[in-house]
C-alpha cells in the first residue's frame, strides 16, 4: 500500500535555529516527491518537486533533498515567516498525490 | 483567473441536506483533481479528471460522493444526504497535465455538517 509519513509532527525552533524534516515514503511506481508549505485556512502551496534520488532542490532558506527512501527538508537559519505546516507528497503512477499529515513548524523570534 | 477559485469557501449544512461545492481550475488546465483534508491531517484524494473525463475516483467514501465535469473545466462536488464525518475541508487542484507540470491548489471550501 502507497504510504508517506512525516515527522516530527510539530517542530519548535528559535529564529536562526537550523533543522531537518523528514518524509519517508513508500509509493509505487514513485513519479515525483513533492513538498508544499499550507497557511491556516489556505490550500498548498507549492514549493518543489524532486524526480530522482540524488537531487536537491533550494528556494530561499529551503533545501530539498532525496533518497529511495526518505526525502527531506533543510530549513537553514529560519524567520518567524517560515512558520506555517509542510506537506511531503508522492505522486503515484496514476498521477494522485499521495500526502503525509504534515509537520507544523513554529519559528519563534 | 489566476488562480484555482473554489466556493463557497464555508459551508454550514444539517444533517441529511445535500450540499455542492464548485471549483474553477486555471483555465487551460486539463487535470483536476479533488482532495478532502481532515482537521490536522495531511489532503487525501478524492478523484481526477483529465479534461470530461472522470479517470479515477477510488478516493470517494461512499455513493453519497459525485463529481462531475461536463465541459473539461469548471467541477462539481457533491454529497448527497451529509453526515457529521463528512466535515472536513475539500480542496480542488488543476495542473496541465501531470505531474511535472506541477499541481496548483485552490484555498478550499471548509464544510461543517451539524
Amino acid at each position: 500500500e502507497d504510504q508517506v509519513t512525516q515527522s516530527p509532527e510539530a517542530l519548535r525552533l528559535q529564529e536562526g535555529e537550523s533543522s531537518s524534516l523528514n518524509c519517508s515514503y513508500t509509493v509505487s511506481g514513485l513519479r515525483g516527491l513533492f513538498w508544499y508549505r499550507q497557511d491556516p485556512g489556505k490550500g498548498p502551496e507549492f514549493l518543489f518537486t524532486l524526480y530522482s534520488a540524488g537531487e536537491e532542490k533550494e528556494k530561499e532558506r529551503l533545501k530539498a533533498t532525496l533518497t529511495k527512501k526518505e526525502s527531506f527538508l533543510h530549513i537553514t537559519a529560519p524567520k518567524p515567516e517560515d512558520s506555517a505546516t509542510y506537506l511531503c507528497a508522492g505522486s503515484s503512477n496514476t498521477g494522485k498525490l499521495i500526502f503525509g499529515q504534515g509537520t507544523t513548524l513554529q519559528v519563534k523570534p | 483567473g489566476a488562480g484555482v477559485s473554489q466556493s463557497p469557501r464555508y459551508k454550514v449544512a444539517k444533517r441529511g441536506q445535500d450540499v455542492a461545492l464548485r471549483c474553477d481550475p486555471i483555465s487551460g488546465h486539463v487535470s483536476l483533481f479533488w482532495y478532502q483534508q481532515a482537521l490536522g491531517q495531511g489532503p487525501e484524494f478524492l478523484t481526477y479528471f483529465q479534461n470530461e473525463a472522470q479517470l479515477d475516483k477510488s478516493g470517494l467514501p461512499s455513493d453519497r460522493f459525485f463529481a462531475e465535469r461536463p465541459e473539461g473545466s469548471v467541477s462539481t462536488l457533491k454529497i448527497q444526504r451529509t453526515q457529521q464525518e463528512d466535515s472536513a475541508v475539500y480542496l480542488c487542484a488543476s495542473s496541465l497535465g501531470r505531474e511535472r507540470y506541477g499541481y496548483t491548489f485552490g484555498s478550499g471550501t471548509r464544510l461543517t455538517v451539524v
